[in-house]
């Protein structure tokens, strides 16, 4: 069965570094997600993105953050400067339609000290 | 902007027996769709139910089923005949064009 992968699986990273961390959505989804979930919290939306461009962000995504396919097959997502409470579990999720259930990665844990 | 809110943040099941987890949501529209995500120890979020909020009908998925009320904007889960592997953190969602909000999430224990 095909599923969305994510790479590493840890990140450690120093405040104010840039992070990049990278997905593969299944091959032939359209809609590609990012999601964060802080240790012991809700999963929070963070941006979606079809046809090249983000169709909607939410108010977590700020200029520090931006997202790229810069291939068929990858779709990435950059912090710019890490800060502390940028720590987290990122999961990349797409979907064949907009509507459609949303395969989730596994996550990539981001561990900034 | 729309919210989620599950209102149980833990809830305990004995093997074999059926549980409900509640979720509520807020939203003036009336297209959208409605899931339930489980997410297991191993972290990753597995869809367990999904809803169209234009169909009246109740999802159901083996021993999963919703209580959709769609006027009162709550979309229950039931789980029958409750498993070990059922234990997880529950996730209901909401989703209207391109962006999905998570409830708060439920932990849900079964006890053998």
């Amino acid at each position: 069965e095909p599923e969305v992968t994510q790479t590493p699986s840890h990140q450690v990273t120093q405040m104010g570094q840039e992070v990049i961390l990278r997905c593969v959505p299944i091959s032939n989804h359209l809609y590609f997600y990012w999601y964060r979930q802080i240790l012991g919290q809700k999963v929070e939306f963070l941006v979606s993105f079809y046809n090249n461009e983000i169709s909607e962000k939410s108010e977590i995504f700020d200029d520090q953050f931006s997202v790229e396919r810069p291939d068929g097959s990858n779709f990435t997502l950059k912090i710019r400067s890490t800060k502390l409470e940028d720590s987290a579990m990122y999961f990349c999720a797409s979907s064949a339609r907009v509507f459609n259930e949303q395969y989730f990665g596994p996550g990539t844990r981001l561990t900034v000290t | 902007a729309q919210t989620v809110t599950q209102s149980q943040p833990e809830m305990s099941v004995q093997e074999a027996e059926t549980v409900t987890l509640s979720c509520t949501y807020d939203t003036s529209e009336s297209d959208y769709y409605l899931f339930w995500y489980k997410q297991p120890p191993s972290r990753q979020m597995i869809l367990v139910i999904r809803q169209e909020a234009y169909k009246q009908q109740n999802a159901t998925e083996n021993r999963f089923s919703v209580n959709f009320q769609k006027a009162a904007k709550s979309f229950s889960l039931k789980i029958s005949d409750s498993q070990l592997g059922d234990a997880a953190m529950y996730f209901c969602a909401y989703h209207n064009n391109n962006d999905m909000r998570f409830g708060a999430g439920t932990r849900l224990t079964v006890k053998p």
